[in-house]
């Protein structure tokens, strides 16, 4: 089945503690991003890159951090969260740059205290 | 900065009732997406629209991109308790990024 799988699913962590959401596709898709879904802003996207080695910023890439060593992983770190970035993450990928269909994952619920 | 204006932010009807969603920019987008998203899940993609003036129908959902395509709207018929979720629009700009609406919370009453 085609997916794009994240983990975890939630989170409650302290603030400054490092951590990292995983997320990985089976659809062997060069573009893959990252974004933070927050009530009545919609969706901002954190980071986002074009194929294997490849990351760029997106709107709201402060405090975070992103690599893509393979082409089907594309992790999210958060290297000393903040309360500010409690949130619903998504991580996406399609077929490439372009006007392709996104495929999203299931969300990832993360709540810094 | 480019925006992408939804209207309204929310929505709760009758079953069997009609409406319309609206997307609104002042900015010209290479093509335009609606996606669908339910509670606990990622947005799933509903239509791609790419030339000003198109239309397409999705079973009871109409899709319309602008002529001048910096706008776009949903339409649907004989709304049923399945249509319930969060309707997200999107613009793909000239260097082929996304620009996404807030979305549009719509509840259908039985």
């Amino acid at each position: 089945e085609a997916q794009v799988t994240q983990n975890p699913r939630y989170l409650i962590t302290v603030t400054g503690k490092k951590l990292t959401v995983t997320c990985s596709q089976n659809m062997n898709h060069e573009y893959m991003s990252w974004y933070r879904q927050d009530p009545g802003l919609g969706l901002r996207q954190i980071y986002y890159s074009m194929n294997v080695e490849v990351t760029d910023k997106g709107d709201v890439p402060e405090g975070y951090k992103v690599s893509r060593k393979e082409k089907r992983n594309f992790p999210l770190i958060l290297e000393s969260p903040s309360p500010n970035q409690t949130s619903l993450y998504f991580c996406a990928s399609s077929f490439r740059l372009g006007p392709y269909e996104q495929y999203f994952g299931p969300g990832t619920r993360l709540t810094v205290t | 900065t480019q925006l992408l204006e939804q209207s309204p932010q929310f929505l709760s009807i009758q079953e069997g009732e009609n409406l319309t969603v609206y997307c609104n920019s002042s900015s010209v987008f290479s093509s335009l997406q609606w996606y669908r998203q339910e509670p606990g899940e990622g947005p799933v993609l509903l239509v791609t629209v790419v030339t000003g003036g198109e239309v397409k129908k999705l079973k009871r959902l109409t899709f319309q991109f602008g002529d001048a395509r910096k706008d776009s709207s949903l339409h649907i018929t004989a709304a049923q308790p399945g249509d319930t979720g969060l309707y997200l629009c999107a613009g793909m700009d000239s260097n082929y990024q996304l620009i996404w609406g807030a979305g549009t919370k719509l509840i259908i009453k039985p």
